[in-house]
């Protein structure tokens, strides 16, 4: 089982839906977790991050973490167009290599108008 | 502001050559770290380092090695680039080592192509 791992997609959404973005992980992945949003030809950059279990909101950002169950999610309201990208989860690995970020390989969103 | 600079956005190499990649960060964080991104793979981590003069292998560091003299700045270097070495090199940066809860800012990243 890969540490971190999400569907490839694309997921695609008509503006203005929520899109859900999914991510499951495994034991060995600790429970901080995060959300990077990668535009084409660009770097990641951090647009969420949850530490405990339950919802954290920003702005149009949901994050949901389900430590029972082992997963976390993004959900991402009205959706714009310009949230067309791929949405990476990243969890760190433990134990031993404590400041290892360990990425799924991305989500790619769509949204349609 | 959280900034990362990469020294090169776009980088053309010949077979052999020796490459430098410079990344600074102005965020006087403790870890630094350099990716390479691949289609299909995924973000995969070369090296890492804690501390000035302190540096881990990652999960590719074959073929790679790294410098850390100043806490800001941290360099890749491929010491002989090969073709298979053409990707997307991502430098990150994050607060302390001994918490494994903080974000990680990454840089803009440099388009490397060995040819």
């Amino acid at each position: 089982q890969k540490e971190v791992e999400q569907n490839s997609g694309p997921l695609s959404v008509p503006e203005g839906a929520i899109a859900s973005l999914n991510c499951t992980y495994s034991d060995r992945v600790s429970q901080s977790f995060f959300w990077y949003r990668q535009y084409s030809g660009k770097s990641p950059e951090l647009i969420m991050s949850i530490y405990s279990n339950g919802d954290k909101e920003d702005g149009r950002f949901t994050a949901q973490l389900n430590k029972a169950s082992q997963y976390v999610s993004l959900l991402i309201r009205d959706s714009q167009p310009s949230d067309s990208a791929t949405y990476l989860c990243a969890g760190y690995v433990s134990p031993g290599t404590a400041s290892k970020l360990t990425f799924g390989t991305g989500t790619r969103l769509q949204v349609t108008l | 502001d959280v900034k990362v600079t990469q020294s090169s956005r776009y980088l053309v190499k010949r077979t052999g050559e020796k490459v430098f990649l410079e990344c600074v960060q102005d965020m006087d964080h403790e870890n630094m770290f350099w990716y390479r991104q691949d289609p299909g793979l995924g973000l995969r981590l070369i090296y890492f380092s804690y501390d000035v003069k302190m540096k881990e292998k990652g999960d590719i560091p074959e073929g790679y090695s790294v410098s850390r003299e100043k806490k800001e700045r941290f360099s890749l270097i491929l010491e002989s680039a090969s073709t298979n070495q053409t990707s997307m090199y991502l430098c990150a940066s994050s607060l302390r080592r001994a918490y494994n809860s903080y974000e990680q800012y990454f840089g803009p990243g440099t388009r490397l192509t060995v040819t």
